[in-house]
């Protein structure tokens, strides 16, 4: 039971550039959400989803786009990368469909734009 | 939307003492109330959880306390030691969305 697996661990990226940053459960979750992590910011939710088929927008969705084509998988896409999306990302993945229960997080991937 | 504001944003105290961290929140209807334990290079890690329906709950050296008519919720670590050291996050659920506080940095010393 691996929990929460997000790959890269580490990227830089340029102006511009599109990446997807990926997020992979094996617990059989059915929700689970996309964070950024910035110095005195906090956890920001970016992007959450309830099911396979079923995302919605978080507090800072400009700029990213995901999908939930399965239950286990919840890939953050970055269309034309930025300077100011560079930061810490999260992915985190609970039980409940309504969030009320323990989430789940993984190490995080460090990107970096130039 | 929810706002959740933690407080104080650093923490140092000796190792043995007590330390209190503070969270308000702003959405009446929020229901669910965990912290979280950030270790460096880590994701974060949950440490304790309270429902509205509880006023207090404890765990070990660990305990949290909900007032719900005041809207605040606050993390009680007794008899601290150097491992506490981390950055510990506040939130509250709102909509199904988890709404986190800032942050507050502990650093135990020994």
């Amino acid at each position: 039971n691996a929990g929460v697996t997000q790959t890269p661990k580490f990227q830089v990226l340029k102006t511009g550039q599109s990446m997807t940053l990926q997020c992979a459960q094996d617990m059989n979750h059915e929700y689970m959400s996309w964070y950024r992590q910035d110095p005195g910011m906090g956890l920001r939710l970016i992007h959450y989803s309830v099911g396979a088929g079923i995302t919605d927008q978080g507090e800072v969705p400009n700029g990213y786009n995901v999908s939930r084509s399965t239950t286990e998988d919840f890939p953050l896409r970055l269309l034309s990368a930025a300077p100011s999306q560079t930061s810490v990302y999260f992915c985190a993945s609970s039980y409940s469909k309504r969030n009320n229960q323990p989430q789940h997080f993984g190490d995080g991937t460090r990107l970096s734009i130039l | 939307g929810e706002n959740v504001e933690q407080h104080p944003s650093t923490l140092s105290v000796q190792e043995g003492d007590s330390a209190v961290i503070k969270c308000t929140y702003s959405d009446s209807a929020s229901n669910y109330f965990p912290w979280y334990k950030q270790e460096l290079g880590k994701g974060p890690q949950l440490i304790i959880d309270i429902r509205s329906n509880v006023g207090e709950k404890k765990d070990q050296r660990i305990a949290v306390t909900l007032n719900k008519t005041a809207k605040h919720f606050s993390l009680h670590i007794t008899e601290t030691q150097p491992e506490d050291s981390a950055v510990y996050f506040c939130a509250a659920i709102s909509t199904d969305k988890l709404i986190f506080g800032t942050g507050t940095r502990l650093q135990v010393f020994p």
